[in-house]
């Protein structure tokens, strides 16, 4: 156990539709990562929160968007699904942002958009 | 730009068999990190090491080991005697600073599928 927590764990809807992934890092983490997972297109970097900021973006389609509670927890939304967002959407934390810090990983969020 | 390779699509081996992960990675960074994660068939990203640039001691934890080699920039990965449950995705990563703040992405790998056949 990571320790990084991710609900839901499974979700399917239509296409049109809008979703919300949430994620609680591990305990004392300040950054939160999101990740997503494609047959097509592997590991891809979405976006990076620090402290409640923004502090990266990856390949993030403009149609999601994320944000960083004071809580520190994190919601990726994601809107008007397309069947290519299906893909398995992880989560991950570390201490700071920074020096390599090791970044865990939560168990992951299925979407299958149909 | 960051850039992680593992040629090895899919690897079978017995049971018990010695199985070597390759990984080979390209930065202009002097100082970066690189990462081995496994992801089993139940999907989530478990984390395995993590190596510095400058620090090209070998690690061996129980039947894991990694060989890092500034020199060829790769990063390979041995489990010994290997085992049913060690049937996995691996991946290795690299840790890139984004910026002076020095946020991080991880770049990964395509993954290597090993399976361990009993």
């Amino acid at each position: 156990d990571s320790g990084v927590t991710q609900t839901p764990k499974h979700l399917i809807t239509a296409t049109g539709q809008r979703v919300t992934l949430r994620c609680s890092p591990r305990s004392g983490d300040l950054s939160v990562y999101w990740y997503q997972q494609s047959l097509d297109q592997g590991l891809q970097f979405l976006i990076q929160y620090y402290n409640g900021e923004e502090r990266a973006k990856g390949n993030i389609l403009e149609r999601f968007s994320a944000q960083q509670f004071p809580d520190l927890h994190s919601e990726l939304n994601l809107s008007s699904l397309e069947l290519g967002d299906s893909a398995l959407y992880f989560c991950a934390s570390s201490a700071r942002g920074f020096n390599g810090n090791t970044i865990y990983f939560g168990e992951g969020s299925w979407l299958t958009v149909v | 730009a960051q850039k992680v390779t593992q040629a090895q699509t899919e690897i079978s081996v017995v049971e018990k068999e010695d199985v070597t992960l390759d990984c080979v990675y390209e930065t202009r960074d002097t100082t970066y990190y690189l990462f081995w994660y496994k992801q089993p068939p139940s999907g989530e990203l478990v984390f395995l090491i993590r190596r510095n640039s400058f620090d090209e001691q070998n690690e061996i934890s129980g039947r894991y080991s990694w060989n890092f080699q500034k020199s060829t920039s790769s990063f390979n990965f041995t489990i010994t005697a290997s085992q049913v449950v060690d049937s996995a995705v691996y991946f290795c990563a690299l840790s890139a600073l984004l910026s002076n703040f020095g946020n991080e992405k991880l770049t990964f790998g395509t993954g290597t599928r090993l399976t361990i056949i009993p």
